[in-house]
């Protein structure tokens, strides 16, 4: 079993739609990253977490400790979300969920 | 600042050549992130340093692979010989600090061994 399970592994959506994508770990850990991968390849990091909630734009990623779970929450999708989501922890490195491919059309 | 910015971004060699990948960090940056993509096992931490210093290696799959941190601001990974599995997109990323910081990751270098 994956130290880092996200779902769903892939996820289609129309324009304007909330999205959300889910991520499970089974360590215990000092953070957690949200990570966006375009098809271009470059890696952004979105948020980096340790409690609670944070938000940035339409972006908004939430963390439960106790469960071990975060979501990733997209509002108003648009068709420049369409990427991919790495989950990512930090016990003591970092260690990648499988990512989340995410495709948004107009 | 320009961000982190990896060399070269494509690499075309032929197996048993040697491969030369190269970092630079953020100004003030001072842990530093080797990771390799691949599409069987997606992201790999490789080895990462914390003020110039190794601290954890136990990603970097063999001997043909090392990396140093001659400055705080560079840092090379080689792949000596190269093999054609070893085909992959290296990303190199740098923070504030290991444990907290918020992740800058380069463009990645993507390396076809033939």
């Amino acid at each position: 079993k994956n130290e880092v399970e996200q779902s769903p592994q892939n996820l289609t959506a129309q324009e304007g739609e909330f999205i959300t994508i889910n991520c499970s770990y089974s360590v215990g850990i000092s953070a957690l990253h949200w990570l966006q991968q375009h098809p271009g390849g470059g890696i952004v990091s979105l948020f980096m977490l340790s409690s609670g909630k944070k938000k940035h734009g339409r972006l908004i990623a939430t963390i439960n400790i106790q469960e071990k779970h975060s979501s990733l929450h997209i509002t108003a999708s648009h068709p420049r979300d369409s990427a991919v989501y790495i989950c990512a922890v930090d016990p003591d490195k970092l260690i990648f969920g499988t990512g989340t491919r995410l495709q948004v059309f107009p | 600042d320009a961000g982190v910015i990896q060399s070269p971004r494509h690499e075309v060699t032929e197996m048993g050549q040697e491969v030369t990948l190269r970092c630079k960090l953020i100004s003030g940056h001072n842990s530093l992130f080797w990771y390799r993509q691949t599409m069987m096992r997606g992201l790999e931490l490789l080895i990462y340093f914390n003020n110039n210093v190794p601290i954890d290696d136990s990603g970097m799959p063999e001997d043909r692979f090392s990396a140093k941190m001659p400055n705080a601001s560079f840092s090379t990974l080689k792949i000596q010989p190269s093999e054609p599995r070893d085909s992959a997109v290296y990303f190199c990323a740098s923070s504030t600090d290991r444990a907290v910081g918020e992740l800058f990751f380069g463009e990645g270098s993507r390396l076809t061994v033939l």
